[in-house]
C-alpha cells in the first residue's frame, strides 16, 4: 500500500516569495492533516480536513497561509508571501477517520526561507 | 490550555538497557493517545491507546495509558542502536497535541 506522498521534498526560496506544497494521502483516507514542525519540537497542527471540508483551521495563519482539498483527495498548502520564520518542515498526514485516529505521515517538505 | 509534557527530554543508554519514556497531558478533548518514533524523517506510528490499563505490545516496545492520572509510558526493552530516535506522544480526539519528544540515543 502506498504511503502519504508529498512534494517537493525540499524547497529554498527568498522571503516574500510564494511557495506551495502538495500532498496525496493514503487511498481511502478521508481525514487529512497539515502540520508544521520546527527543529526540536513536535508537529503543530495547521489544518485538518474531513473529505473536502476544512473542519479545523484555527491554527492556520490566514493572512499568508491557505489550503485547499478539492475533491477530497489531494491537498495543497500555500504560503504567500513567505517570511523567514516560516522555515520549517511541513508534514502531511492522513487517517481513515471514522473513529480511528492513527495518523500516517508523509516524508515532509523542508522549507528554507532566505 | 492544552498541554503535553514528555520526559526526559533526552536519554543516553547502552545497547541492552531498558528505558521508560513518559508522557503527561492535559487536553480539552481526549479519546486516544498516539506514540510515534521519529528518526531523520517523518514520524512513524507505533501505538494508539484508548483504554486505561491495557498494555499494548509490539516486540520490545510496550505502552500503557492511565486516563485517571493523565499519563502514558513507553517502554523499550533490550534497546538496540536502531532504537535511537525522537519518541513523540500525542493525546487528543480528532485534533492531536504533540509533545516535544524524548530524544533517545542508544550507544553500542
Amino acid at each position: 500500500e502506498a504511503g502519504v506522498v508529498q512534494s517537493p521534498r525540499y524547497k529554498i526560496i527568498e522571503k516574500k516569495q510564494p511557495v506551495a506544497f502538495w500532498c496525496n494521502p493514503i487511498s481511502g483516507h478521508n481525514t487529512l492533516y497539515w502540520y508544521l514542525q520546527n527543529l526540536g519540537q513536535g508537529p503543530e497542527l495547521l489544518i485538518r480536513y474531513e473529505n473536502e471540508e476544512a473542519v479545523d483551521d484555527s491554527q492556520l495563519p490566514k493572512d499568508r497561509f491557505s489550503a485547499e482539498r478539492l475533491k477530497g483527495v489531494d491537498s495543497t498548502l500555500k504560503i504567500q508571501p513567505a517570511e523567514l520564520g516560516d522555515s520549517a518542515v511541513y508534514l502531511c498526514a492522513s487517517s481513515t477517520g471514522q473513529g480511528r485516529n492513527e495518523q500516517f505521515f508523509g516524508p515532509g517538505t523542508r522549507l528554507t526561507v532566505l | 490550555e492544552d498541554k503535553v509534557v514528555q520526559s526526559p527530554l533526552s536519554l543516553v543508554v547502552h545497547e541492552g538497557d531498558t528505558v521508560t519514556l513518559n508522557c503527561s497531558y492535559e487536553v480539552t478533548n481526549f479519546r486516544s493517545l498516539l506514540w510515534y518514533k521519529q528518526e531523520k524523517k517523518a514520524p512513524t506510528f507505533l501505538f494508539m491507546l484508548t483504554s486505561s490499563g491495557i498494555e499494548k505490545k509490539s516486540g520490545r516496545l510496550s505502552s500503557i495509558l492511565d486516563k485517571k492520572e493523565l499519563f502514558s509510558i513507553l517502554n523499550i526493552t533490550a534497546t538496540q542502536t536502531g532504537d535511537s530516535a525522537v519518541y513523540l506522544c500525542a493525546p487528543g480526539f480528532n485534533k492531536f497535541y504533540f509533545g516535544s519528544g524524548t530524544k533517545l540515543n542508544v550507544k553500542p
